[in-house]
């Protein structure tokens, strides 16, 4: 069974940081490209990060450029989201998803992210 | 630009059919797309990645009430014998070089 567990969210302050970290198991981590999604309260789907499954390929949403930072570790089956310069707008759940291209998709629970001083 | 245009509404009686709509913009026509379900206050459940050809492949445990279907920039899906727990929000995404799409979902309502 595919499983998606993300942590690390939490309340910070405009300006702050924080990580976010997404375990993976019941499939073949090394061989997908992972994403992050998020979601603001009371709205849609927002794209925020991509990441190939050998890293060698990143993309990101331009409201998150240069403040995000994706990442994943292979050996641990983890995928991590760095996110500074955090603003009031970044408020949302934030969640990791294996994309559909290939295999099907898989979403996890999400964690939310609040930022508010 | 890649753009994915959902209507925000659409309702349906219980145990009727209902189809969603999810439309392309311009020049993308020949994209796939996925469907995804989130019902309230739970996260989005991945339903069905659907080519420009109509065929479809689903997710794990997605009853046959759902399917999928395609023609030119259009792709859509339908739910037949709505049950309570279809009441949802459903999302299309697609993907391009350097970028994810979302539409804006449409909100299904079950009368």
């Amino acid at each position: 069974e595919v499983q998606l567990v993300e942590s690390g969210g939490g309340l910070v302050q405009p300006g702050g940081s924080l990580r976010l970290s997404c375990a993976a198991s019941g499939f073949t981590f090394t061989s997908y490209s992972m994403i992050w999604v998020r979601q603001a309260p009371g709205k849609g789907l927002e794209w925020v990060s991509y990441i190939s499954s050998s890293s060698s390929t990143i993309y990101y949403a331009d409201s998150v450029k240069g403040r995000f930072t994706i990442s994943r570790d292979n050996a641990k089956t983890s995928l991590y989201l760095h996110m500074n310069s955090l603003r009031a707008e970044d408020t949302a759940v934030y969640y990791c998803a294996r994309p559909p291209q290939r295999g099907g998709g898989y979403w996890g629970q999400g964690t939310l992210v609040t930022v508010s001083s | 630009q890649l753009v994915l245009t959902q209507s925000p509404s659409a309702s349906a009686s219980l145990g009727a059919s209902v189809r969603l709509t999810c439309t392309l913009s311009s020049g993308h026509s020949s994209y796939a797309i996925a469907w995804h379900q989130q019902q309230p206050d739970k996260g989005p459940r991945y339903l069905m990645k659907l080519n420009s050809d109509g065929s479809h492949s689903k997710g794990d445990g997605i009853p046959d009430r759902f399917s999928g279907s395609s023609s030119g920039a259009e792709r859509y899906l339908t739910i037949s014998s709505l049950q309570s727990e279809d009441e949802a929000d459903y999302y299309c995404q697609t993907w391009g070089t350097g970028i994810q799409v979302f539409g804006g979902g449409t909100k299904l309502t079950v009368l």
